[in-house]
């Protein structure tokens, strides 16, 4: 049971709009910034948004993020087929020593 | 180009032990924190450790508390993990991971490929 709680699927058709939900508590996503990543099928993940909303250089535009209290939202415009992968949310949890924590991951299905 | 080169895994015995190495490249290791997290076979994943920049500040997942320690050699540009007491459930794809800044806390930004660690009899 992951602590961040995330859709197991998701899907949609090319060029659609789809979002991603990760919710969290107080001691993670609401006083943490929240970062989502990308895992293609037999690959390692790859940052896709960081500190919430930011994008690193080369990750198109289409893909954007946003916060609100204790959870968080990855979005992707214009939907494409090479986007069929796993996407998983991750914070910082505060509570005791402080450790990482990641969502369960969401397999997303371009139809 | 940042690179993180995993190496050590294979297969081991329950209560055995084993020590993954990571050797990273193409960056300043010794201005970043790095991090090792897990994956089973065809599950999510799992963060295992982390350690700051300095060796200062080292966290535990709870399911490796007391079993794994993290350590890293600035001057080899290198990151380890010794994994003691193995049980099955620690098999997983292991991945070296570099985080954004000195803290164990900042975002990680690479990974590497992962080394496949199996306990079994």
């Amino acid at each position: 049971q992951s602590v961040l709680t995330q859709p197991p699927s998701a899907s949609g058709t090319p060029g659609q709009r789809v979002t991603i939900s990760c919710s969290g508590s107080s001691s993670n996503i609401g006083s943490n910034t929240v970062n989502w990543y990308q895992q293609l099928p037999g690959t390692a993940p790859k940052l896709l948004i960081y500190s919430n909303n930011q994008r690193p250089s080369g990750v198109p535009d289409r893909f954007s993020g946003s916060k609100s209290g204790t959870s968080a939202s990855l979005a992707i415009s214009g939907l494409q087929s090479e986007d069929e992968a796993d996407y998983y949310c991750a914070a910082w949890d505060d509570s005791l020593n402080g450790f990482l924590v990641f969502g369960g991951g969401t397999k997303l299905t371009v139809l | 180009e940042v690179q993180l080169v995993e190496s050590g895994g294979g297969l081991v015995q329950p209560g055995r032990s084993l020590r993954l190495s990571c050797a990273a490249s193409g960056f300043t290791f010794d201005d970043y924190a790095m991090h090792w997290v897990r994956q089973a076979p065809g599950k999510g994943l799992e963060w295992v450790s982390g350690i700051s920049w300095n060796s200062g500040s080292i966290g535990y997942a709870d399911s490796v508390k007391g079993r794994f320690t993290i350590s890293r050699d600035n001057a080899k540009n290198s990151l380890y993990l010794q994994m003691n007491s193995l049980r099955a459930e620690d098999t997983a794809l292991y991945y070296c991971a570099k985080a954004t800044r000195t803290q164990i806390a900042a975002p990680i930004d690479y990974w590497g490929q992962g080394t496949l660690v199996t306990v079994s009899s």
